[in-house]
């Protein structure tokens, strides 16, 4: 089973430029998520969708960052335009279901350096 | 609302020693406890997980976690360390209230010594 995909794996851009990432999670899950994890820290949640609808996107900072999924299959996450704080590296996921406690499958993530 | 508490960000243990991984949570309704380990330049992949049955919870690569309700504890234990268990290990929560949505903790490093 492929896992989940995440491009590119690295991104170097200066600050007030624009980026964007893609995701395409594993057939069949109907639930993605966004994550941002900042050196030193865990990850944060950004934004879950189910299906191609947003469950929750109180965590993203929406004058700046925008995510969509259309036909609720691969995701794109942009930002527009990038702040130094920004610089960290942006998770993919994917899941089965919304409900229960299922696991999370991650994928490489892309390492954003904001300069 | 809900939060973890991962104690010590870095934990540096001899090859065949305990590993011991702090967490402690908060939860307003019952939790879902999970943890997860992070190789460099990787994704996180997970360990294992409570949702509510056995309070011992024995995962992949030797490790088990015991939940412990009346000290809000989700520590990570594994009998003797191995060289490849080095990397960043995150305990996670979650509840049906919150959508079962993922809160992590900062994270604890593991270092090996030979």
């Amino acid at each position: 089973e492929a896992g989940v995909a995440q491009s590119p794996r690295y991104k170097i851009i200066e600050k007030r430029q624009s980026v964007a990432f893609w995701c395409n999670p594993i057939s069949g899950h109907a639930t993605l998520y966004w994550y941002q994890q900042i050196l030193g820290q865990g990850p944060k949640l950004l934004i879950q969708f189910q299906n191609n609808g947003v469950v929750d996107d109180s965590q993203l900072p929406k004058d700046r960052f925008s995510a969509e999924r259309l036909k609720g299959v691969d995701s794109t996450l942009k930002i527009q335009p990038a702040k130094l704080e920004d610089s960290a590296v942006y998770l993919c996921a994917s899941s089965l279901a919304l409900a229960g406690p299922r696991e999370q499958f991650f994928g490489p993530g892309t390492r954003l350096t904001v300069l | 609302a809900q939060s973890v508490t991962q104690l010590g960000s870095h934990v540096s243990v001899s090859e065949g020693a305990l590993v011991l991984l702090r967490c402690n949570y908060s939860s307003s309704v019952p939790p879902y406890l999970f943890w997860y380990v992070q190789y460099p330049n990787q994704g996180l992949q997970l360990l294992l997980k409570y949702t509510s049955a056995a309070t011992l919870v024995k995962g992949i690569n030797g490790f088990e976690a015991e939940f412990k309700k009346s000290e809000t504890s989700f520590h990570l234990t594994k009998p003797s360390a191995h060289m490849s268990d080095a990397a960043e290990y995150f305990c996670a929560v979650s509840n049906e209230a919150a959508g079962n949505k993922l809160t992590f903790g900062g994270g604890t490093r593991v270092l090996v010594k030979p």
